[in-house]
């Protein structure tokens, strides 16, 4: 049963644009959520996370918004820069809980 | 760089063996956990131990077991390994996940089964 879903495998944007990276949960005792990066050869590395008492968090050039109506949240990356070429992965937990449950990622390539 | 050290960074070993992946964690963190990366899968959780203790268990495999040591480093074991246990095996810490702190990633251990 996959609790957190990323459906899109792959997105390419271009530099200086936007990139939108979407996640849809299932499990609605979730209540806090975080965005990972990862490069080749290294481990993913924490980027941003929301409670679920938020609709929005931003840090810099990221934003992550919160939709618990729909079970759904998105990272906005703008502007998009190379170095922001990675696979991100969404994950979630339930307060209390010992585990964050990953999405599939998405690999997300920006184009010059 | 994470903090979190793991060893060997490659391992490649034949069906019917047993390996063991080392991880030691962020100084100061007392937790520690495991997740597994299949090619194009998301990192699945196998367990957490936290200061020496299992605390949570997710989908490993009873051929896999682990543990935490006094000095806090862990130890992945793998036994019986099949064509499938290939994947890339990452190890986590944290302080106290009570507060749902977010985790620090080693780079992994490529395993290879042949």
């Amino acid at each position: 049963d996959q609790q957190v879903k990323q459906n899109s495998p792959s997105l390419s944007v271009q530099e200086g644009r936007i990139s939108i990276l979407n996640c849809d949960y299932t499990n609605s005792m979730f209540d806090y959520f975080l965005w990972y990066k990862k490069y080749p050869a290294e481990g993913p590395t924490f980027l941003i996370s929301i409670s679920s008492i938020k609709d929005k968090n931003e840090d810099g050039r990221f934003t992550v918004f919160l939709n618990k109506s729909a079970k759904h949240l998105s990272l906005h990356i703008v502007p998009s820069q190379p170095g922001d070429s990675a696979v991100y992965f969404c994950a979630a937990s339930v307060r209390g809980a010992q585990k964050l449950v990953f999405g599939q990622g998405t690999r997300l390539t920006i184009n010059p | 760089d994470s903090g979190v050290t793991q060893t060997p960074k490659h391992l490649i070993t034949a069906t019917g063996q047993r390996v063991t992946l080392r991880c030691s964690p962020r100084s100061g963190d007392l937790s520690v956990y495991w997740y597994q990366q299949s090619l194009d899968q998301g990192l699945q959780f196998l367990i957490q131990y936290y200061n020496g203790e299992e605390r949570a268990k997710g989908n490993i495999l009873e051929r896999f077991s682990a543990q935490q040591f006094p000095d806090l480093h862990s130890e992945l074991n793998l036994s019986s390994l099949e064509l499938g246990d290939s994947a890339l095996y990452f190890c986590a810490s944290s302080g106290d996940f009570s507060t749902n702190e977010k985790l620090f990633f080693g780079s992994g251990t490529q395993l290879s089964v042949l």
